[in-house]
């Protein structure tokens, strides 16, 4: 039963498409992220959000809207692909600081 | 500058060699996180340390928090063990994220 799930795994558009990657955990946590992982697989937060509300945008471009309908949900819904948002996003959860589990990944390309 | 800083960025050893990689970190961290990344792409948590040390079969994670300093050792190593292993520090309290080091590939040749 997998705890942090995240679909699709992957992901291929074009420029200018509107996409959305969900993410679902079922652990109780309060805490849910995402973050983007570049091509040289460096990890960054993009968004915190501690039991649906908004913590953390890392400036982040526009584009990007999170969306938490519950906390055992967020979503990502990415406006006017470019092709530099090409990237493996993952969604983590947690418990406040406590320690980080992450889904699968998704790896989107824009071409 | 980033927060967290790993070393080396690139290891390879032999099969049943001790391994260290090191972590180094800025003021304003309260516990380190050490994940492990393998091809194909997911991520584990292994540990999650603010004092000490922490143990988990051949893994071990230590932690000197006046010199902000984490390693993590992995004992009679395997090829199986060959992975990006990933430090990362968050700040506790209510700054919900984590601030990551760029990673250490290993690679445990049999």
């Amino acid at each position: 039963d997998t705890a942090v799930s995240q679909t699709p795994k992957y992901l291929v558009t074009q420029m200018g498409n509107d996409k959305s990657i969900k993410c679902e955990q079922n652990l109780g946590h309060d805490t849910m992220y995402w973050y983007k992982q570049d091509s040289k697989k460096f990890l960054k937060i993009m968004f915190s959000y501690n039991n649906k509300e908004l913590i953390i945008n890392e400036t982040v471009p526009n584009r990007f809207s999170p969306k938490s309908p519950d906390k055992a949900h967020l979503n990502l819904h990415i406006n006017s692909l470019e092709l530099g948002d090409s990237a493996v996003y993952f969604c983590a959860s947690s418990q406040y600081s406590s320690e980080a589990f992450f889904g699968q990944g998704t790896r989107l390309t824009v071409v | 500058k980033n927060e967290v800083e790993q070393s080396p960025q690139n290891l390879t050893a032999q099969e049943g060699e001790f391994i260290t990689i090191n972590c180094s970190y800025s003021v304003g961290i309260s516990a380190l996180h050490w994940l492990q990344q393998h091809p194909g792409g997911g991520i584990v948590s292994l540990f999650m340390l603010s004092s000490g040390k922490k143990k988990h079969g051949r893994l071990i994670a230590t932690i000197n928090i006046q010199e902000k300093h984490s390693s993590l050792h992995i004992t009679a190593s395997h090829p199986r063990d060959s992975a990006v292993y990933i430090c990362a520090g968050n700040s506790g309290g209510s700054n919900y994220k984590l601030t990551f080091g760029k990673g250490t590939l290993l690679t445990v040749n049999p």
